[in-house]
């Protein structure tokens, strides 16, 4: 059974850090590409990064590049998130994502809610 | 970058009836886009992706249909825990990006 557990989540002060994990398990990492999407409070869905599965081919949403790195430790077989100079606007519940079929997502995880605030 | 549009914003139903949502792209994105519904306090459910592929569980109520720049969800028969949001996706394309959503509300 496919599952994704996020964690890592938490309230930081703008200007601030947090790495966010995912665990995946019933399927391996290695072989499936990834994503991280963020919904922010009673709003809509926002892709934020992707990774591939084949190869570690990234990509980032033009308002997380170079502030955010998506990364996977195919050993443990969990997807990270690492987030530097967070802004208010960052605010939100993050999930990550399994692709299914040219970067569509058909198993999600709970999610996990990011606070950035003073 | 790909804009998504979808419409209506809010769509009052009553169960029974036959729904169309709208998804459109600003562009030509072939068959690249997916659709998700989504409850509150639950993470999206893929419902169909290749704009009109069925994704593993999903009941044969939902159809999806389109190419191009214009597609659609239809929900054939709204039963009671269809309720929820509706958005697109574009998949495939650089930014990857949904669109604003549509509310199936009660009527």
């Amino acid at each position: 059974e496919v599952q994704l557990l996020e964690s890592g989540g938490g309230l930081v002060q703008p200007g601030g850090s947090l790495r966010l994990s995912c665990a995946a398990s019933g399927f391996t990492l290695s072989s499936n590409a990834m994503a991280w999407v963020r919904q922010a409070p009673g709003k809509g869905l926002e892709w934020v990064s992707s990774i591939d599965g084949g190869s570690d081919d990234t990509h980032y949403a033009d308002s997380v590049k170079g502030r955010f790195t998506i990364s996977r430790d195919i050993s443990k077989n969990i997807l990270y998130l690492q987030m530097n100079s967070l802004r208010a606007e960052d605010t939100a519940l993050y999930y990550c994502a399994k692709d299914i079929w040219a970067w569509s997502f058909d198993f999600w995880g709970r999610g996990i809610l990011v606070t950035v605030s003073s | 970058e790909i804009v998504m549009t979808q419409s209506p914003a809010t769509l009052s139903v009553s169960p029974g009836e036959r729904v169309t949502l709208s998804c459109r792209a600003s562009q030509s994105v072939s068959s690249n886009l997916a659709w998700y519904q989504q409850k509150p306090g639950q993470a999206p459910r893929l419902l169909i992706y290749d704009a009109s592929t069925r994704a593993t569980g999903i009941p044969a109520r939902f159809s999806g249909s389109g190419s191009g720049t214009e597609f659609t969800l239809t929900i054939s028969s709204l039963q009671s825990e269809d309720f929820a949001v509706y958005y697109c996706q574009l998949c495939n394309n650089w930014p990857l990006t949904f669109g604003g959503g549509t509310k199936v509300e009660i009527k």
